[in-house]
């Protein structure tokens, strides 16, 4: 069974500048999750899906993030402008279920570099 | 609200060595869960368990045993007889049931040969 899949893997940009980062899940999973883990600190929720409707987005800045998936698979989340603050590695996981007994798969994750 | 404190920010041990990873949580819930994810250098969070906050009883798997109490709210993680290859960052988390997964700050396990 294939994994959860990110891309770029890495990326570097200039403050104020835009960057978008994918993630497709695992076949069949419907609630999918952006994490956000800066360095030395555990990851934190940015936003999650169950299909295509957002769940919580609580803690998503939605000044400059923003996310969506369309049809319920494929995943995108934006950032513009990135600030310095921003760099970080951005993790994709999804699970079958919402509640608290689903385990989550992750993807290796997006290195984001703020310079 | 719901917290995780994992106290030992980094933990350096000998090959074979046994250690210990501390994890207390907060939360007012009667219904909770409770995991632990290990985060080997390639970054990507590997599931280890999962523990419902009903089931107190201890589990092992293999090396790992986690030792669940209630009274003293932790969710401690042992590994007996360390490998190199269990050189990663651990984390415990906590979830409501049907809400979002919130990590501790993780602990770096770093297993010298």
């Amino acid at each position: 069974e294939a994994g959860v899949a990110q891309s770029p893997r890495y990326k570097i940009i200039e403050k104020r500048q835009s960057v978008a980062f994918w993630c497709n899940p695992i076949s069949g999973h419907a609630t999918l999750y952006w994490y956000q883990q800066i360095l030395g600190q555990g990851p934190k929720l940015l936003i999650q899906f169950q299909n295509n409707g957002v769940v919580d987005d609580s803690q998503l800045p939605k000044d400059r993030f923003s996310a969506e998936r369309l049809k319920g698979v494929d995943s995108t989340l934006k950032i513009q402008p990135a600030k310095l603050e921003d760099s970080a590695v951005y993790l994709c996981a999804s699970s079958t279920v919402t509640g608290g007994t689903g385990e989550l798969f992750f993807g290796e994750g997006s290195r984001l570099t703020v310079l | 609200a719901q917290k995780v404190t994992q106290a030992q920010t980094e933990i350096s041990v000998v090959e074979k060595e046994d250690v210990t990873l501390d994890c207390v949580y907060e939360t007012r819930d009667t219904t909770y869960y409770l995991f632990w994810y290990k985060q080997p250098p390639s970054g990507e969070l590997v599931f280890l368990i999962r523990r419902n906050s009903f089931d107190e009883q201890n589990e092992i798997s293999g090396r790992y045993s986690w030792n669940f109490q209630k009274s003293t709210s932790s969710f401690n993680f042992t590994i007996t007889a360390s490998q190199v290859v269990d050189s990663a960052v651990y984390f415990c988390a906590l979830r409501r049931s049907s809400y979002k997964l919130i990590f501790g700050s993780g602990t770096r396990l770093l297993v010298r040969p």
